[in-house]
C-alpha cells in the first residue's frame, strides 16, 4: 500500500518568511495530492491539492509542486502570517478509492510575529 | 463542500464503557469514513461506512470494537466499545466531495477515557 513521508516534524518561521514542507510517497498509481490544516481543536481543513496532470498549483500565498518522477511534492507557503500556524498534513490518493488515501505525519507550523 | 457535523465534540469517559459517536452530512453522500487521530498523530481510517451494506475496516480495527451504522444517506454512527485509555482519541467522520475525491472532515469528536 501506499506510504507517505512527511518533513520536517516541526517549522518555525517568522512573520513574512517563507515555509516548505516536503512530503514523498511510494506508489506510482497515485495521483491526487491534497494538503490539510488543522487547526487546534478543529478537523482538517482541505487547503490545495493537486493532480498528477498537473506539475504545480497556486491560490494567492499558497503553492504546490508535484514530481511525479521523483515522487515528491512539496507546500509552500509565503508571507506568512500568524494565522498561518496550525498543523499541516499531506496525503497521496487514487481518486476512485479514497479508503486508500494515507496522510503524511503532519508538520506543525509556528509563525512567530 | 460538505457540511459536517459531529456530535459529541468531546467526552471523558471511564474505563470499560463504551460511546457512540454521530455524524451527520448536510447533503446526501455513498461513503463516508471514520477516522482516528492519537494524541499528537497523524489520521488513520478506521472504516468505511456505505449506506446498505456492512462498513468495511482496515486492518488493526474490528467490528466488535468500533461497531457502525449507517442507515441513511446523511448519517453515521461509530461506537467505540469498551473504552481504555488507550482508546483515547479525535475521532473524525469524513466524505468524499463528488468524483473529484475530495475529503472533507467534521469537527472531531474528541474523547478522554479515564
Amino acid at each position: 500500500g501506499e506510504n507517505v513521508e512527511q518533513h520536517p516534524s516541526t517549522l518555525s518561521v517568522q512573520e513574512g518568511d517563507s515555509a516548505v514542507i516536503k512530503c514523498t510517497y511510494s506508489d506510482s498509481a497515485s495521483n491526487y495530492f491534497p494538503w490539510y490544516k488543522q487547526e487546534l481543536g478543529k478537523g482538517p481543513q482541505l487547503i490545495i491539492d493537486i493532480r498528477s496532470n498537473v506539475g504545480e498549483k497556486k491560490d494567492q500565498r499558497i503553492a504546490v509542486t508535484l514530481n511525479k518522477t521523483a515522487k515528491h511534492f512539496s507546500l509552500h507557503i509565503t508571507e506568512t502570517q500568524p494565522e498561518d500556524s496550525a498543523v499541516y498534513f499531506c496525503a497521496a490518493s487514487i481518486p476512485v478509492n479514497n479508503n486508500d488515501m494515507r496522510f503524511g505525519a503532519g508538520t506543525r507550523l509556528t509563525v512567530k510575529p | 463542500s460538505a457540511v459536517i457535523s459531529q456530535k459529541p465534540s468531546r467526552d471523558i469517559c471511564q474505563r470499560g464503557t463504551s460511546l457512540t459517536i454521530q455524524c451527520q452530512v448536510d447533503s446526501q453522500v455513498t461513503m463516508m469514513f471514520w477516522y482516528r487521530q492519537q494524541p499528537g498523530q497523524s489520521l488513520t481510517l478506521i472504516a468505511t461506512a456505505n449506506q446498505g451494506s456492512e462498513a468495511t475496516y482496515e486492518s488493526g480495527f474490528v467490528i466488535d470494537k468500533f461497531p457502525i451504522s449507517r442507515p441513511n444517506l446523511t448519517f453515521s454512527t461509530l461506537t467505540v466499545s469498551n473504552m481504555s485509555p488507550e482508546d483515547s482519541s479525535i475521532y473524525l467522520c469524513s466524505v468524499q466531495g463528488g468524483w473529484t475525491g475530495e475529503l472533507f472532515f467534521g469537527e472531531g469528536s474528541r474523547l478522554t477515557v479515564l
